[in-house]
């Protein structure tokens, strides 16, 4: 079976801030994806970035940036220089390589960005 | 690209009503859709997954009967709640996965549809 663990619920932080979200995952495939989610107060799930299993690369897109490190299966997010816009609840998620894709999600983190 | 609408945004219902929501891909062939349900302050329960022509499968402890659930197209899935109740209050979000290789993999979620059955 799946599972995404997010263990810190709700984090604060004063603007300008850096934030990291921690996720760890366990699944006995050797293939499949890691994903996180940005839902903001009005409800929909912004889709942030897809990493498969074979890629450890770390990636940076503009204030965003993620490690994904397999030997910990762990694919944290960090945000920094946070912004007010940046409040919201990110889901780590992971999925099958295979058939539907089903996507288990972790609990996700509220994250409050204070002015 | 890969935009998924759900209508209504908003719904409010008598108990015993039926309500309908739709969920579209708007640019892009969904070879596959979920429905999903998420109460306030809780992740995203996936209720069913379904597939362009063929019946959906629906998770352990998600009724059928009641959710009715149709992906009769490739850009249209539709999610029927049958015989409301105040229970079935929810958010209910859909997401579609789409056949083309850069997309195949990866999720894209409708905006939600907030039910509220008094």
């Amino acid at each position: 079976a799946q599972k995404v663990t997010q263990a810190q619920t709700e984090i604060s932080v004063v603007e300008k801030e850096d934030v990291t979200l921690d996720c760890v995952y366990e699944t006995r495939d050797t293939t499949y994806y890691l994903f996180w989610y940005k839902q903001p107060p009005s409800g929909e799930l912004v889709f942030l970035i897809r990493r498969n299993s074979f890629d450890e690369q770390n990636e940076i897109s503009g204030r965003y940036s993620w490690n994904f490190q397999k030997s910990t299966s762990s694919f944290n997010f960090t945000i920094t220089a946070s912004q007010v816009v940046d409040s919201a609840v990110y889901f780590c998620a992971l999925s099958e390589a295979w058939g539907n894709n089903r996507l288990a999600f972790g609990k996700g983190n509220q994250v409050v960005v204070i002015p | 690209g890969a935009v998924v609408s759900q209508h209504p945004s908003r719904v409010i219902c008598k108990s015993g009503t039926s309500v309908k929501i739709e969920c579209r891909s708007l640019d892009f062939q969904a070879t596959t859709m979920f429905w999903y349900r998420q109460f306030p302050k809780q992740s995203l329960m996936l209720m069913a997954t379904s597939n362009e022509g063929s019946k959906a499968t629906y998770e352990q402890g998600v009724e059928k009967d009641k959710f009715l659930i149709n992906h009769a197209s490739l850009t249209l899935s539709t999610l029927t709640v049958t015989s409301a109740h105040p229970e079935d209050s929810s958010f209910y979000i859909c997401s579609a996965r789409g056949p083309v290789l850069a997309i195949s993999e990866t999720q894209y979620f409708g905006p939600g549809t907030r039910l509220l059955v008094l």
